[in-house]
């Protein structure tokens, strides 16, 4: 299994600012994913974290807005910029790989995040 | 987007009682997953099932995955309390292997 940290746990931001949110896991994975959730809904990909190069994202997600970054194997951040009400969602890491059982995600405390 | 139905969309248990959520795919499947996910807590892998008619056990939850591999299903019996949450299937997409979660079943368990 993989024990996986996020920062901040939750914020109130006000619209316009940006938060960026961390992602630490205990060890080194193949591959690192963003989800959005936002409150009785399911979970939506937002990217593919990659290392050592730019972010896959999903459609309807743009770097400008999600900017991603994963600086090696076990970290990474996401950026809400330029936020607004809209944005308010609970934002997932998730991992996969490297030692892990084959295919099974790992999922993150999630960060609950809410804009005034 | 998500290329499961997930039903029924919520599902209230009178505790001790049985009851089955299904995903069904309009396409045939490699796999597929089920993750639980508690109130306010993130969602945790239960299971993957990979071939045709394949019925796993976890206690009082059984899976299973249809002949036809288009279908799944959860089984709990016996609803505890610490069955409470939402319950999704998730299957990879064809062009990139990325995870398509469902909408969810939410479970609710009146003692």
């Amino acid at each position: 299994s993989a024990v996986i940290s996020q920062k901040p746990s939750r914020d109130i931001c006000q619209r316009g600012t940006s938060l960026t949110i961390q992602c630490q896991v205990d060890s080194q994975v193949t591959m690192m994913f963003w989800y959005r959730q936002q409150p009785g809904q399911s979970l939506t990909l937002i990217a593919t974290a990659n290392q050592g190069s730019e972010a896959t994202y999903e459609s309807g997600f743009v770097i400008d807005k999600f900017p991603i970054s994963r600086p090696n194997l076990t970290f990474s951040t996401l950026t809400v910029s330029n936020m607004s009400p809209e944005d308010s969602s609970i934002y997932l890491c998730s991992v996969e790989g490297a030692g892990l059982a084959f295919n099974e995600q790992f999922f993150g405390p999630g960060t609950r995040l809410t804009v005034l | 987007g998500q290329q499961v139905m997930q039903i029924p969309q919520y599902q209230h248990v009178q505790e001790g009682e049985d009851f089955t959520t299904y995903c069904n795919s309009s396409t045939t499947l490699s796999n597929i997953q089920w993750y639980k996910q508690r109130p306010g807590g993130h969602p945790v892998f239960l299971i993957q099932l990979v071939k045709s008619g394949e019925v796993k056990k976890q206690k009082r939850l059984t899976f299973q995955f249809g002949e036809a591999k288009k279908n799944s299903s959860l089984h709990i019996t016996a609803t505890q309390t610490t069955d409470v949450g939402t319950y999704f299937c998730a299957v990879f997409r064809s062009n990139d292997y990325k995870l398509s979660f469902g909408a969810g079943t939410t479970v609710t368990v009146r003692a």
